[in-house]
């Protein structure tokens, strides 16, 4: 079946550093691959994603490539901010009629 | 476009008493419907899910119960709520996995209701 494994948690990190959330994953065919971002008592934004092999997903300054051939899609930031403490999930389709399959979860704090 | 509410926003029930969650959305027609809950400090888990009006799939057996009397309208229930169903409930949608382009799209998710049973 399809599955998503994301690194243990949790990160802290300084603002400004360099931010890597490794994610891989199993599944059947050709996967869309996703990140999702929940900040503190809201519901999951999108926050990026990926269709195809070798695609890379951007927003607010975050970055995942889709790699194939090691059936990864790390999340980046250059410079993290404060702002960005919230938790991450990994998450892959697999099909029109598949559901989203989720990772755990990690939860990143920036500390000023 | 398209948007989804969830509501209330929080709820404190006492354990035996009954519960309702509502979710709608708007701007689309026949969305696929979700109910996840996400209890403290851990991952999501997905509760029921729907593919059209009257049709409810239960991933997990438990004290609670989903139904879609309408095509943007997706409700959470329980008789007697317990303990162990406090948590952050989310509803979330998506395209039917009839639309070609199905595969590329995930879940936009509501803003979720914090339920607290004492």
């Amino acid at each position: 079946g399809n599955s998503v494994t994301q690194m243990e948690g949790p990160v802290t990190l300084s603002e400004e550093a360099f931010l890597t959330i490794n994610c891989t994953y199993t599944a059947t065919g050709y996967p869309s691959l996703f990140w999702y971002v929940q900040y503190p008592g809201e519901g999951l934004q999108l926050l990026l994603k990926a269709t195809k092999a070798d695609d890379k997903g951007s927003n607010k300054g975050f970055e995942a490539t889709y790699r194939k051939e090691t059936t990864s899609f790390h999340l980046e930031k250059g410079s993290v901010q404060v702002s960005d403490s919230a938790v991450y999930f990994c998450a892959l389709k697999a099909g029109a009629n598949s559901k989203l399959t989720f990772g755990k979860g990690i939860t990143l704090s920036v500390r000023p | 476009s398209q948007t989804i509410h969830q509501w209330p926003a929080t709820l404190v029930q006492p354990v035996g008493s009954p519960l309702s969650l509502e979710c709608t959305v708007e701007g689309t027609s026949n969305p696929n419907l979700y109910w996840y809950r996400q209890a403290a400090g851990r991952g999501l888990q997905l509760l029921f899910y729907s593919v059209g009006i009257g049709q409810i799939s239960s991933e997990v057996p438990q004290n609670l119960s989903a139904s879609r009397p309408q095509d943007r309208q997706f409700i959470l229930s329980s008789k007697k709520l317990l303990l162990s169903d406090s948590g952050f409930y989310l509803c979330a949608w998506s395209v039917s996995g009839r639309t070609r382009t199905a595969p590329n799209y995930g879940y936009t998710f509501g803003s979720g209701t914090r339920l607290t049973v004492v």
